[in-house]
């Protein structure tokens, strides 16, 4: 089974600060997506990784893709209070039909 | 308007009674998806369909049915609710599985 593994689970951070969140895996994926969900709403679709190494930037939030394909990461710089939510990682598995196999997300709450 | 929603919102029930929660989507995709979220599990795969008349089991499909009769809508029924079914539900379309979903708003079910 492919899963996915999120860290930290929780951060609380002052509006300003920079932060970064993992997503990782034994598994190899062929590609990682990242999504945000805000309190009450369904998740929201960031951005797709899909090549080794891959850097992909969305204004003040830049995502990486692990060289191997194993893991990527999240980093969010000068957090501001509306970049409060849950994110979750995301990879096809190719044990259910390449149907998405979510991470457990990491809980941020940026604090003005 | 173009999207995916779900309905209701809110939902609250008692045991044993039959639930159904609707799921319409405007994009023409070819797969949907039914989640349930809960708290220390993150969000889990109930079923899925690829196309009309086409549906498979997720992670986690006991206790519910699903059909689809047309391309736009994705009914989940409960057939005889229970409490552990108390969650949000999100319904997903996307245009192959392993692009990215497009969620619903949730329906919070509360089943007493």
């Amino acid at each position: 089974t492919q899963l996915l593994e999120q860290s930290p689970q929780f951060l609380s951070i002052q509006e300003g600060e920079n932060l970064t969140v993992y997503c990782n895996s034994s598994s190899v994926f062929s590609s990682l997506q990242w999504y945000r969900q805000e309190p009450g709403e369904g998740p929201v679709l960031l951005v797709t990784v899909v090549t080794g190494g891959e850097v992909k930037k969305l204004k003040r939030l830049t995502f990486q893709f692990g060289d191997a394909r194993k893991d990527s990461s999240l980093h969010i710089t000068a957090a501001q209070p509306g970049d409060t939510g849950l994110y979750l990682c995301a990879g096809p598995s190719n044990n259910a039909g390449n149907m998405l196999t979510f991470g457990g997300g990491t809980r941020l709450m940026v604090k003005p | 308007d173009a999207g995916i929603t779900q309905s209701p919102r809110y939902k609250i029930t008692e045991t044993g009674r039959q639930v159904t929660l609707m799921c319409h989507q405007t994009w023409s995709h070819s797969y949907m998806f039914w989640y349930r979220q809960d708290l220390g599990h993150g969000l889990r795969l109930i079923y899925y369909s690829a196309a009309a008349d086409i549906t498979d089991k997720g992670e986690v499909p006991d206790g519910y049915v699903v059909s689809r009769s047309k391309t736009e809508n994705f009914p989940l029924t409960l057939e005889s609710a229970t409490r552990s079914q108390t969650s949000v539900y999100f319904c997903a379309s996307s245009r192959a599985p392993h692009y990215g979903y497009t969620f619903g708003s949730g329906t919070r079910l509360t089943v007493v």
